[in-house]
């Protein structure tokens, strides 16, 4: 059973592009977890979705980010625009209920250039 | 609102010898969950061992182990006879217990830098 899978592992992009990050949660998992860490600080939460429903988007900055977790397919993490403060390390997570035990990806490190 | 704080931002340990890292955290709550994280290099987040607040009891996984004081808030980790591949970053880890909404998120501190030496 593979574990979370997050692709691209590393993504360059140039200021005002956009940037799309994948997340595969665990086989029965249903319910997906984004966190960001920026360069020497924690993960902070952003958005947690469940299959075609946004739950708590109370962490997704308000502007040119958005979350998607369709019912056939991996959850992405879009952002618009991209700018410099964007550079960090996005981690997905996938749990099989509301509460559940976590399993992280490995993250995709974001820089933008 | 909740914060976990870790207030040793590095910390340093011979192999085999023992440390312990600590943790704060602040909140209204009475039943919530406590995590400790390990992040290698390879950045993957591994959980460590985990404390349900309503336990007295401190959770305990092999060389690792915790101090939960409820009272204090307080939440270190013991790590002993540490080995070459427990140096990473730390993360302590902080969620609010099973009700109702949306309060499944994680609340993280800025992590310790364990270094380990031969």
């Amino acid at each position: 059973n593979a574990g979370v899978m997050q692709n691209p592992r590393h993504l360059v992009r140039r200021r005002g592009q956009e940037a799309r990050l994948r997340c595969s949660p665990m086989k029965g998992h249903s319910h997906v977890y984004w966190y960001r860490q920026l360069p020497e600080e924690g993960l902070k939460f952003m958005v947690y979705l469940q299959k075609e429903n946004i739950i708590d988007e109370s962490g997704m900055p308000k502007e040119r980010f958005s979350a998607e977790f369709p019912k056939e397919g991996p959850s992405i993490l879009r952002i618009q625009q991209v700018v410099r403060g964007d550079s960090a390390a996005y981690f997905c997570a996938s749990s099989p209920r509301e509460y559940g035990g976590y399993t992280f990806g490995s993250g995709t490190r974001l820089t933008v250039v | 609102a909740q914060t976990v704080t870790q207030s040793q931002p590095e910390m340093s340990v011979q192999e085999a010898e023992t440390v312990t890292l600590s943790c704060t955290y602040d909140t209204s709550e009475s039943d919530y969950y406590l995590f400790w994280y390990k992040q290698p290099p390879s950045r993957q987040m591994i959980l460590v061992i985990r404390q349900e607040a309503y336990k007295q009891q401190n959770a305990t996984e092999n060389r690792f182990s915790v101090n939960f004081q409820k009272a204090a808030k307080s939440f270190s980790l013991k790590i002993s006879d540490s080995q070459l591949g427990d140096a990473a970053m730390y993360f302590c880890a902080y969620r609010i217990a099973n009700y109702g909404g949306s309060q499944g998120n994680l609340i993280f501190g800025k992590g310790t830098k364990l270094s380990v030496k031969p």
